[in-house]
């Protein structure tokens, strides 16, 4: 089955760790897509990337990183910098014929 | 103002009713249409998708898009408690490197 996998679907963070979100597509989408959700916020823009070794800020990018390495995965990086960074993360990868966006199941972060 | 509207509800629907969902937008470029339900602590799914103006039919789910007043509208007929979710509209348009543009999201309940 094709589809976008995330890892893990929970994850438990202490303040000043790094923690890196895994996403993976078999889809065979260029593009990829990080967002944040908050309650009452919707889904906010945090990374995105075109084609392999490239990838744009989004929104609220400050104190993540990305890379995209391979076309299928776009893994997220959350660091220490981030001030607030208990949130639902999802990926998202696109069609390009259709701009539509197809997503993962998420990964809860808590930081503790 | 922003680029999407969307009321966030709730709305709270007797099981069969007819429910109308909409979104306003600002930017006449929108070219591309869609909308996605996301059950609780899940991704986004795509629903329904639509290019330019006009209405989609699939099932008991019907897309309406009016370009002239800015407009976009889902319509559930025979709701069901599985119907149960958040709805969100998103749009994009060419030359937008494939960002989508989210509504808020409406929170809808179907009570048996």
């Amino acid at each position: 089955d094709g589809g976008i996998t995330q890892s893990p679907k929970y994850l438990f963070r202490k303040e000043g760790q790094n923690v890196t979100l895994s996403c993976e597509q078999n889809l065979n989408h260029d593009a990829m897509y990080w967002y944040r959700q908050d309650p009452g916020q919707g889904l906010r823009l945090i990374y995105y990337s075109q084609i392999v070794n490239d990838f744009q800020k989004g929104d609220i990018a400050e104190g993540y990183s990305v890379s995209r390495e391979k076309k299928e995965s776009f893994p997220l990086t959350v660091t220490s910098a981030q001030k607030n960074p208990t949130a639902f993360y999802l990926c998202a990868s696109t069609d390009r014929r259709t701009d539509t966006q197809y997503f993962g199941p998420g990964t809860r972060l808590t930081v503790l | 103002q922003k680029e999407v509207e969307q009321d966030p509800g709730p709305l709270s629907v007797p099981e069969g009713a007819i429910v109308s969902l909409n979104c306003t937008y600002s930017n006449s470029a929108f070219q591309y249409f869609m909308w996605y339900r996301q059950y609780s602590r899940k991704g986004p799914e795509l629903l329904m998708y639509t290019y330019s103006s006009g209405n989609k039919e699939d099932g008991r789910f019907t897309a309406q898009v009016d370009k002239s007043s800015k407009y976009i509208s889902l319509f559930i007929r025979d709701s069901q408690p599985s119907d149960s979710a958040t709805y969100l509209c998103a749009m994009s348009y060419a030359g937008n490197n494939r960002k989508l543009i989210w509504g808020l999201g409406t929170s809808l309940g179907v009570n048996p």
